[in-house]
């Protein structure tokens, strides 16, 4: 089963304006990773936040997250049209299943010019 | 070069043959993995290797085997597929840090379409 869930599942915004995605998830985590996938391409990594972290920030990308709450946000600020991709949460779990990673069903965002 | 590739890129067969997807990387990773991409499923983790005597079965591992021939070089067979394994392949790859799974690269996929 997912572990992560994105939401919204589609977003469109205009060049220029803030895009806001979030994740939630169900069980402890040790970290929590965001990816970004052009169409039909391989996923590329963002950001990692880990468990002891609220609050991320990497050029344009600001991640946060609330562990109380199991849930996350990426918001990219200031958007371009090359931000247009699907965006992935990704849960590293802590205790024993710290192998692997589950992805989330991801946000399609547009950025219309 | 790339770090983490995948051949074939496109594959179209049919129902019953045998298909090998093949990954290799030059990150030095000890960690390998692979995950099938369904439209509106996200990844699925198909199986996964720690090193080349440990592989690891993940949440669909069925009608799938793997071979993990060198540190650099993990592949993904389908027996005899089947339309319903019509998807997107990855490979990925990652570092072990702190005993935490960290960021995985991922290769460029393979399209897989099973008439």
């Amino acid at each position: 089963s997912q572990q992560g869930e994105e939401d919204p599942q589609a977003l469109s915004i205009q060049e220029g304006e803030n895009a806001t995605m979030n994740c939630s998830y169900k069980t402890s985590i040790n970290n929590l990773q965001w990816y970004r996938q052009n169409s039909g391409r391989g996923l590329v990594h963002l950001i990692l936040i880990r468990s002891n972290e609220r609050e991320k920030h990497s050029g344009r990308l600001r991640v946060t997250l609330d562990t109380s709450k199991k849930s996350s946000s990426l918001l990219i600020t200031a958007s371009r049209a090359a931000d247009t991709a699907s965006y992935f949460c990704a849960t590293a779990r802590s205790g024993g299943s710290n192998y692997k990673l589950t992805f989330g069903k991801g946000t399609l965002l547009t950025v219309n010019p | 070069d790339a770090d983490v590739t995948q051949t074939p890129r496109n594959r179209i067969t049919k129902t019953g043959k045998r298909i090998m997807l093949e990954c290799s990387q030059t990150k030095g990773h000890d960690r390998m993995y692979w995950y099938r991409q369904d439209p509106g499923l996200g990844l699925r983790l198909i199986y996964y290797s720690f090193d080349v005597k440990d592989i690891n079965k993940g949440e669909i591992s069925d009608g799938y085997s793997v071979s993990r021939q060198a540190q650099a070089k993990f592949s993904l067979s389908l027996e005899s597929a089947i339309p319903n394994q019509t998807a997107l392949y990855f490979c990925a790859t990652s570092d072990l840090q702190l005993g935490v799974t960290d960021t995985q690269y991922f290769g460029p996929g393979t399209r897989l379409t099973v008439l």
